[in-house]
C-alpha cells in the first residue's frame, strides 16, 4: 500500500542554517514525488517535483529509491520559508491521485 | 496553472443540515479531486470526480453522505451532508492539469456546530 511518512511534524531552524525536511514512502511501482507549501493564509500550491529535478527557491529535493526517500533540502533557510510542508507521492495506477504525508510546519528564527 | 475557485470560503452550519460546496476551473480538466483537511491532520481524498460518471469514492467514504456532482469539464460540487462536528474541517477541491501537476482550491473551511 501506498504510504507517506514525514517524520517531524515540527521542526525549528535560524535564519541562514541548513535545513532538511524528511519525507520516506513506500509504494511497489515507481512513484512520482511532490513537495507542496502551504504559506499561511494561502492555498496548497506545488514547491516542487522530482521528475523536473528543478531548484525552486533554493529547495532541492532527489529521490533515494534505495532508500525510499525524498527529503527536502535547503541550504541556507530564510524567514519567509516558514510554512507547513507536505511530501505527496502519485501512483501510476491511481489515475492521479496524491497520497500526503501528515506535513511538517516549518519555522525559520530571525 | 489552472486557477481553481471555490464558494464558499467558509460556513457555520446547524448539525442535521447539508452544505454544497461549489469548485470553479479556469480550464477543462478531465479528473476533479475533493479532499478533507481535519484540524491537525494532512489531506485525505474523499473521492475522484469524473464528468460523465459518478464518483469514487474513497475508503470510509459513501455517496450518501457526500454526494458529488460533475456536471460539465470545469465544475463540480461536493455535498456535506447531515453534518456532525465531526465533519468540522477544510474541503478543498483539486485537479490534475497539464503535466501531470494537481492544483488546489483556496479551500473551504466549515465548522459544525
Amino acid at each position: 500500500a501506498q504510504r507517506v511518512t514525514q517524520p517531524e511534524k515540527l521542526l525549528s531552524v535560524f535564519k541562514g542554517a541548513p535545513v532538511e525536511l524528511k519525507c520516506n514512502y513506500s509504494y511497489s511501482g515507481s512513484p512520482e514525488l511532490f513537495w507542496y507549501v502551504q504559506y499561511s493564509r494561502q492555498r496548497l500550491q506545488l514547491l516542487l517535483r522530482h521528475i523536473s529535478r528543478e531548484s525552486i527557491k533554493g529547495f532541492t529535493a532527489d529521490l533515494n529509491k534505495g532508500e525510499t526517500s525524498f527529503h527536502l533540502k535547503k541550504p541556507f533557510a530564510q524567514e519567509e520559508d516558514s510554512a507547513m510542508y507536505y511530501c505527496a507521492l502519485k501512483g501510476g495506477s491511481t489515475l492521479g491521485r496524491l497520497y500526503f504525508g501528515r506535513g511538517t510546519q516549518l519555522t525559520v528564527w530571525p | 496553472s489552472a486557477v481553481i475557485s471555490q464558494k464558499p470560503s467558509r460556513d457555520i452550519c446547524q448539525r442535521g443540515t447539508s452544505l454544497t460546496i461549489q469548485c470553479q476551473v479556469d480550464s477543462q480538466v478531465t479528473m476533479m479531486f475533493w479532499y478533507r483537511q481535519q484540524p491537525g491532520q494532512s489531506l485525505t481524498l474523499i473521492a475522484t470526480a469524473n464528468q460523465g460518471s459518478e464518483a469514487t469514492y474513497e475508503s470510509g467514504f459513501v455517496i450518501d453522505k457526500f454526494p458529488i456532482s460533475r456536471p460539465n469539464l470545469t465544475f463540480s460540487t461536493l455535498t456535506v451532508s447531515n453534518m456532525s462536528p465531526e465533519d468540522s474541517s477544510i474541503y478543498l477541491c483539486s485537479d490534475r492539469g497539464r503535466a501531470e501537476t494537481q492544483y488546489f482550491g483556496p479551500g473551504t473551511r466549515l465548522l459544525v456546530l
